[in-house]
């Protein structure tokens, strides 16, 4: 099977620019999440899908970020506009949840995202 | 709010040798703990689940869960350079959404 699907791998823009980030969970998995990781703050939770309806966004930093799920198979996180303190790894992860037990999440191989 | 708590390390220790990395967390009403191996400039990958209290072994490397210590432990036996990385401890309760560390950097030196 395939696993999490991100693109792009690397971004670099300048700042005040869009920024879309975009992920493609493993299918049959009913939780899509975003994280975002850096060396100061550790993985944090951003938002967090449960069949494409987004459940908690408390993660988001600010309005500047946005997230979508269209559809069970995309996920998009977009950043209008981008700063430098935005410049992190980004990763998408994907989850099943079955009879009463967790699941582990699966990671995507993340967007390294660099705010000039 | 839920806390997980890693040592940051880095824990370095010569190949052959057990590698003891630790966890605490404060949610009494965890249910699943999960270690993740990440490399540098990679993403995290699971290496262990455990959801009751003892031991799990899988090859070289053992969970361990005390729930009334709120405390669980991974050890890697034999370790070898390659198991260096850091290790992400993610705890989860009833919400199952998981909680994650910081992380503990293991360094395997020859």
């Amino acid at each position: 099977d395939a696993g999490v699907i991100q693109s792009p791998r690397h971004e670099v823009t300048e700042m005040g620019q869009e920024v879309t980030l975009r992920c493609k969970p493993i299918s049959g998995h009913d939780y899509l999440f975003w994280y975002r990781q850096t060396m100061m703050r550790g993985l944090e939770l951003l938002i967090y899908f449960n069949n494409n309806v987004p459940i908690d966004d408390s993660g988001m930093p600010e309005d500047r970020f946005s997230a979508k799920m269209p559809n069970a198979s995309f996920s998009t996180l977009k950043i209008q506009p981008s700063e430098p303190r935005d410049s992190a790894v980004y990763f998408c992860a994907s989850q099943r949840r079955t009879g009463g037990w967790n699941q582990p999440q699966h990671f995507g191989d993340g967007t390294r995202l660099s705010i000039l | 709010q839920k806390e997980v708590e890693q040592n940051s390390g880095p824990l370095s220790v010569p190949e052959g040798a057990i590698a003891s990395l630790n966890c605490t967390y404060s949610d009494r009403g965890s249910q699943s703990f999960f270690w993740y191996r990440q490399y540098s400039g990679k993403s995290p990958e699971l290496i262990m689940f455990i959801y009751s209290n003892g031991d799990k072994e899988d090859g070289r490397f053992t969970a361990q869960l005390n729930k009334a210590s709120q405390y669980v432990s991974l050890l890697i036996r034999d370790s070898q350079p390659s198991d260096s990385a850091t290790y992400l401890c993610a705890v989860s309760g009833g919400s199952y959404i998981p909680t994650f560390g910081r992380g503990t950097s293991l360094i395997v030196h020859p």
